[in-house]
Order: C-alpha cells, then structure tokens, then sequence
C-alpha cells in the first residue's frame, strides 16, 4: 500500500461545479498536510495548507480527518483555469523527517 | 522576494556525460530539498539538507548521483556517468522551518534534463 494515494482522475468538469478530491495516507505519525497544484510543465505550488480545523480559502476548502487517515479538498464553482494536477502532500516524522507526494489528481474544467 | 532558483532550465547531454544540477534556496529557509519527477514514478525525494547537512539520501537512486550543499544559499546535484534513464525533470525546494511547524515547502522551475 503506497503511503499516500490519490483519486487516480482524471477528473472532466463543466464550468461551474464542484469537485472534491481524496487522499489517504497510512502513517499515523503524520503532521502536517497540503494540497498543491501543478501546471503542465510548471513546478507544484503550494495551494494551501490542511489545518486540523478545516481551512478555506475562497472557493477552495480544505478538510483533515485524522481518525480516518484521509484529508481532502473541495473546489466550488470550477473555472477553466482550475485545470490542473492536484497534489497531496504529507509531512511525517518517521525516523526522521520524511515528504510524501501523494501522485497527483488530474483536473480537466470545461467550458 | 526570490523564489527557488535553479539552473539550467534545460540541459540536453549524451549518455556518459556528467551533469550538475544548481539550485539556490530561498534565503533564510534552512530545509533544503531535492526531487526527481518522471510520468512513470511521479514525484520522489532524493535528498534533503537541513542547515548544508546531508540529513536523508535514501532516494538517491545510486551511486552514480551525488549532492552537496557547500553553504546556505547553494546546492548542486550531480550525475556522474549520466544515463538516459535519468532523463527527468529535477526540482529543488526549500522550506523554512520543521515539519512540526507545518511549513510548506517552495519549489523551483526545475531543469528539464536529457540524456540521449
């Protein structure tokens, strides 16, 4: 089982909806968590971060469920330019510090 | 402010050849960060440094790569000899901070290699 995964997409919306995205990890010693967004040939850029409360950012909310593991990211009223790769990522302390990039949800927002 | 600088964009070599990746972290972030990201395997960590120390090399794929961070602000990622199946895109990011701190990490544009 691999340490973080992800809706495998690709995701296809019409302008306007809303998508949410999953992703599980398996280590208990997780500590902190973020969505990323990667452009096609660009670098991944932090979207936001996951606070244990739930954090929203515009039409964006993120959401950390510790108990189950998971953490997810809703994104209300798509536009076009929302089309993109869609990261999870989990810090965790374990024998050291360690980055897991869950492999990414394709979205594709039509118009 | 700057962001993660690395260089070259894109560097295009025959097989054999050695290749240095450069990197410079955004300054005051004392985490520094290597990555490799291919179609098939996605993005891995090969190497990260907290304060120019080598702190987890476990993704460095072999032998045949190597990475030092001399001072805060400059880090290189060398192939030597390069392969075709290194052909990737390299990224470097930095963080500031601890993982307890819940600081994310800033990529570079990456430099977009190939070996033929």
């Amino acid at each position: 089982r691999k340490e973080v995964e992800q809706d495998p997409g690709p995701f296809n919306v019409p302008e306007g909806a809303t998508v949410a995205f999953n992703c599980t990890y398996s280590n208990s010693a997780s500590q902190s968590f973020f969505w990323y967004r990667q452009d096609c040939r660009k670098e991944p850029k932090l979207l936001m971060s996951v606070y244990s409360s739930g954090n929203e950012d515009g039409r964006f909310t993120a959401q950390l469920n510790r108990a189950s593991q998971y953490i997810s990211l809703l994104i209300r009223d798509s536009k076009l330019s929302d089309s993109a790769t869609y990261l999870c990522v989990v810090n965790m302390l374990a024998g050291g510090f360690k980055t897991i990039f869950g492999a990414g949800t394709r979205l594709f927002v039509k118009a | 402010d700057a962001g993660v600088i690395q260089s070259p964009r894109h560097e295009v070599t025959e097989m054999g050849q050695e290749v240095t990746l450069r990197c410079k972290p955004i300054s005051g972030h004392d985490y520094l960060f290597w990555y490799r990201q291919t179609m098939m395997r996605g993005l891995e960590l090969l190497i990260y440094f907290n304060n120019n120390v080598p702190i987890d090399d476990s993704g460095m794929p072999e032998d045949r790569f190597s990475a030092k961070m001399p001072n805060a602000s400059f880090s290189t990622l060398k192939i030597q000899p390069s392969e075709p199946r290194d052909s990737a895109v390299y990224f470097c990011a930095s963080s500031l901070g601890s993982t307890g701190n819940n600081q994310p990490q800033h990529f570079g544009d990456g430099t977009r290699l190939s070996i033929l």
